[in-house]
């Protein structure tokens, strides 16, 4: 069965700080896809990145990258130069495409404080 | 369009009220989605309707019935809940092709079970 795990539960930083949330995962499958979203206070989940376990590349997106590894199972997210605006509850995901399972099975989530 | 719709955005209900939760999507997408989510807690996947049936029930009890009126729509219908069914009621879509791609959420609807 597969399994997310962000093991940070709470990270607080100052504004301008660089910050990594750490995202480690397990699958039976060969072919699965990774996502990260983020929930402001407001509820919504905000859709960031999607990886198929393929493509091993980084990504940069503005201020976010993502590190994806897969010898150690893992989707790590950076955020360089955090601001107060970053402040939420991120999550990573995984859904199998193997089992044709089109379902996301969430981490417990890494909440983000970015102090001002 | 790429917005996904929810109402209402609160509701409070006791436990002998029937009602229901609305979730629309113009974008095209043929997979629709419902979860759960408790406060502190990741969301939790109810059901996934695609191409208008229903393809994964996560074992969620009668008292929960969805529907899905057309590519479009998604209800959720309420029955006799109990208030642990207190929640963050999300919907989603996705479309459906042989590569998975990202889900789109909607804002929930917040539930109170009275």
């Amino acid at each position: 069965a597969q399994k997310v795990t962000q093991a940070q539960t709470e990270i607080s930083v100052v504004e301008k700080e660089d910050v990594t949330l750490d995202c480690v995962y397990e699958t039976r499958d060969t072919t699965y896809y990774l996502f990260w979203y983020k929930q402001p206070p407001s509820g919504e989940l905000v859709f960031l990145i999607r990886r198929n376990s393929f493509d091993e590349q980084n990504e940069i997106s503005g201020r976010y990258s993502w590190n994806f590894q897969k010898s150690t199972s893992s989707f790590n997210f950076t955020i360089t130069a955090s601001q107060v605006v970053d402040s939420a509850v991120y999550f990573c995901a995984l859904s199998e495409a193997d089992t044709g399972r089109r379902a996301l099975t969430f981490g417990s989530g890494t909440r983000l404080q970015v102090q001002p | 369009d790429t917005e996904v719709t929810q109402t209402p955005k609160h509701l409070v209900m006791g436990m002998t009220n029937k009602k229901s939760l609305k979730c629309e999507q113009h974008m095209g997408h043929r997979a629709m989605y419902w979860y759960k989510q408790k406060a502190k807690k990741p969301p939790e996947l109810m059901f996934v309707y695609s191409y208008e049936k229903l393809s994964i029930n996560e074992s969620v009890p009668s008292r929960f019935s969805p529907e899905c009126p057309n590519s479009s729509l998604l209800n959720l219908h309420l029955h006799a809940l109990q208030p642990e069914d207190s929640a963050l009621y999300l919907c989603a879509s996705s479309q459906e092709t042989s590569v998975l791609t990202e889900q789109f959420f909607g804002p929930g609807t917040r539930l109170t079970v009275l």
